[in-house]
């Protein structure tokens, strides 16, 4: 079966952290990307990744950044953590362009 | 970034009623997607659309990608308990960035209390 893992399901920061989200897809797909999900604002794309080592900013990049450093791995660095940044964060993967994405579970981060 | 309208926000099912939601966009789509996340889960994929017109069922599911590609629709039927969950509409584009998706803001069922 194929999966998008996320590495925590739940995390509790404290603010000015920095925090790792790290996501494992084992599907060979070449574009992974990174939302974050708030109730009313719908799913926010913040990073995507189209190769190895390459990134690109999506709409909300602001206080983030990533790291692609494997084709199955992408992650997601939150550099000082601040409470507006208490979300859930999904991390999804695709095959080249023209196909649907598979999401992992989520991590549900809270900064305190 | 570009948005899709999706209606209704909310909505409440009693069990064996039929439900409807849509998507509609300002720019023309080559592929609509559906997906359905459960409390707690990601968004799993239901229906996807590849042409005009084109109707397609999963189970209860049916949707269809409106001949104006610019819309999307999804009913299903005889509801159940378990389709509780938010329901996720997404365009899609071929070529450069226009190939990533475009995400409604999702429709939320919940059970009548």
């Amino acid at each position: 079966d194929v999966k998008v893992t996320q590495s925590s399901r739940y995390l509790v920061k404290r603010t000015g952290e920095k925090v790792f989200l790290e996501c494992v897809q084992d599907m060979d797909h070449e574009n992974m990307f990174w939302y974050r999900q708030d109730p009313g604002l719908g799913l926010r794309l913040i990073y995507f990744s189209y190769d190895v080592k390459m990134k690109e900013k999506g709409d909300i990049p602001e206080g983030y950044s990533v790291s692609r450093e494997k084709k199955e791995r992408f992650s997601l660095i939150l550099e000082s953590a601040s409470t507006n940044q208490t979300s859930m964060y999904l991390c999804a993967s695709s095959p080249r362009q023209g196909h649907g994405y598979t999401f992992g579970s989520g991590t549900r981060l809270t900064v305190v | 970034g570009q948005q899709l309208n999706q209606s209704p926000q909310s909505m409440f099912i009693q069990e064996g009623e039929d439900v409807s939601m849509n998507c509609t966009s300002s720019s023309i789509f080559n592929t609509w997607l559906w997906y359905k996340q459960d409390p707690g889960e990601g968004p799993v994929l239901l229906i996807a659309l590849y042409k005009a017109g084109e109707l397609t069922s999963n189970g209860r599911l049916t949707a269809q990608f409106g001949i104006t590609r610019k819309d999307s629709f999804l009913n299903i039927s005889a509801s159940i308990p378990s389709d509780v969950g938010i329901y996720f509409c997404a365009g899609m584009n071929y070529g450069g960035s226009q190939g990533n998706l475009i995400f409604g803001k999702g429709t939320k069922l919940s059970v009548k209390p």
